[in-house]
């Protein structure tokens, strides 16, 4: 069964400063599929990123950057210098290959991210 | 412009009645799906639908009852059986097989007394 463990309930931080995310997942295919999602106050999710399991290399957009490390199953969120509008609650989300894709995501508990001014 | 809409935003119904939940797309996408999210938790999937005509339970779907007449559209009917309705409820597509990040609408946020 696909399980997705966002440890983090909630994290406060000052503005400009860096914050980690984390998030573990289990699934028995090699086939899968790893998302970060975000949710502003106004409740829509916004999709952020998609990797697949056989691309292990990092990825960086503007102050937004994952590592994805198959070892230990982690595929962690960084925000250098964040921003009061960073502030949200990220969910990180698993899909494996079984039904082509198509038949849902296994969300995490989600992280609720404060920064204050 | 192109998306997917879910009205109304805030619904209010008496214990023991039914009440369907809208989602409409203009994106032409194959696959629609149901969520639940509950304070503090994650998003659980009701029932997804992967063609016209045909759709799916996903882990919680006791309660809960939907249909797929046309693509664009999938509503979803809380039902009085669902033992504790008052939730945020997203609906979401995504282009069918072989595509796998999902567009979520705005929510419905579902209060029963």
């Amino acid at each position: 069964a696909q399980k997705v463990t966002q440890a983090q309930t909630e994290i406060s931080v000052v503005e400009k400063e860096d914050v980690t995310l984390d998030c573990v997942y289990e699934t028995r295919d090699t086939t899968y599929y790893l998302f970060w999602y975000k949710q502003p106050p106004s409740g829509e999710l916004v999709f952020l990123i998609r990797r697949n399991s056989f691309d292990e290399q990092n990825e960086i957009s503007g102050r937004y950057s994952w590592n994805f490390q198959k070892s230990t199953s982690s595929f962690n969120f960084t925000i250098t210098a964040s921003q009061v509008v960073d502030s949200a609650v990220y969910f990180c989300a698993l899909s494996d290959d079984s039904g082509g894709g198509a038949d849902g995501l296994t969300f995490g508990k989600g992280t609720h991210l404060i920064i204050q001014p | 412009d192109g998306g997917i809409t879910q009205s109304p935003k805030y619904l209010f119904r008496k214990e023991g009645q039914n009440v369907t939940l809208s989602c409409e797309q203009n994106l032409n996408h194959d696959a629609m799906y149901w969520y639940r999210q509950d304070p503090g938790q994650g998003l659980r999937l009701i029932y997804y639908s992967q063609i016209v005509n045909d759709f799916q339970k996903g882990d919680i779907a006791e309660g809960y009852s939907v249909s797929r007449e046309k693509k664009e559209s999938f509503p979803l009917t809380v039902t009085s059986a669902q033992k504790n309705p008052t939730a945020f409820y997203l609906c979401a597509s995504t282009p069918g097989t072989g595509y796998y990040e999902q567009y979520f609408g705005p929510g419905t946020r579902l209060t029963v007394t």
